[in-house]
């Protein structure tokens, strides 16, 4: 079975561009939550969708947006790019939102640069 | 509030030699989850091992072993008998009821590298 896909793996953008990045999670897992990963940290939490509803939301500006689609892949979307953006952009996946019993399954992520 | 301490920013030990990585975490939350995730150098986390707050029973899982205190709130993780493979960064991390658990707080990380 094909585990979290990502897309782009890697991209560069310009400040002030906008970025959509793309997320496949495992089959069968409904819910969806985006990381950011400043190089030298631990990810921090930015969204989390499950049956296309907004969940859970972190400590992220509005130029930060999501969505989740019918067949539960997401989009993570961000507007008017910062230098600060620069980050790996990982996607996770859960099969329940609720459940504690479930980990989470990440991707290997969308590198963002920007310039 | 939630805090994920993790004080080594690197570790190197020769290939075979022991290596454990501390964690201490903060919350006020009771009912709370507690992970290890492996990030090898293609970026991708792998999940290690979970435990919830009314489980501190230690395991060892073939050369993994993991020591939950809840006295100290500290989750430490111990490679027996390290090799090459295991060089990669480790996170620890802590989900809370309250804020689901979804929305996990990390650790900074502690590379390790394992020289042969």
């Amino acid at each position: 079975d094909a585990g979290v896909t990502q897309s782009p793996t890697h991209l560069i953008k310009t400040r002030g561009q906008q970025v959509t990045l793309r997320c496949s999670p495992i089959s069968g897992h409904k819910s969806v939550s985006w990381y950011q990963q400043v190089l030298g940290q631990g990810p921090q939490f930015i969204f989390q969708y499950y049956e296309k509803e907004e969940r859970g939301r972190g400590n992220f500006p509005d130029r930060f947006s999501a969505r989740q689609f019918p067949n539960y892949s997401s989009e993570l979307n961000v507007n008017a790019l910062l230098l600060g953006d620069s980050a790996l952009y990982l996607c996770a996946s859960r099969f329940d939102s609720v459940s504690g019993a479930n980990v989470l399954t990440f991707g290997a992520g969308s590198r963002l640069t920007v310039l | 509030a939630q805090k994920v301490t993790q004080a080594q920013t690197e570790i190197s030990v020769v290939e075979k030699e022991d290596v454990t990585l501390d964690c201490v975490y903060e919350t006020r939350d009771t009912t709370y989850y507690l992970f290890w995730y492996k990030q090898p150098p293609s970026g991708e986390l792998v999940f290690l091992i979970r435990r919830n707050s009314f489980d501190e029973q230690n395991e060892i899982s073939g050369r993994y072993s993991w020591n939950f205190q809840k006295s100290t709130s500290s989750f430490n993780f111990t490679i027996t008998a390290s090799q090459v493979v295991d060089s990669a960064v480790y996170f620890c991390a802590l989900s809370e009821a309250r804020t689901g658990a979804n929305n996990l707080f990390f650790g900074t990380g502690t590379r390790l590298t394992v020289i042969p």
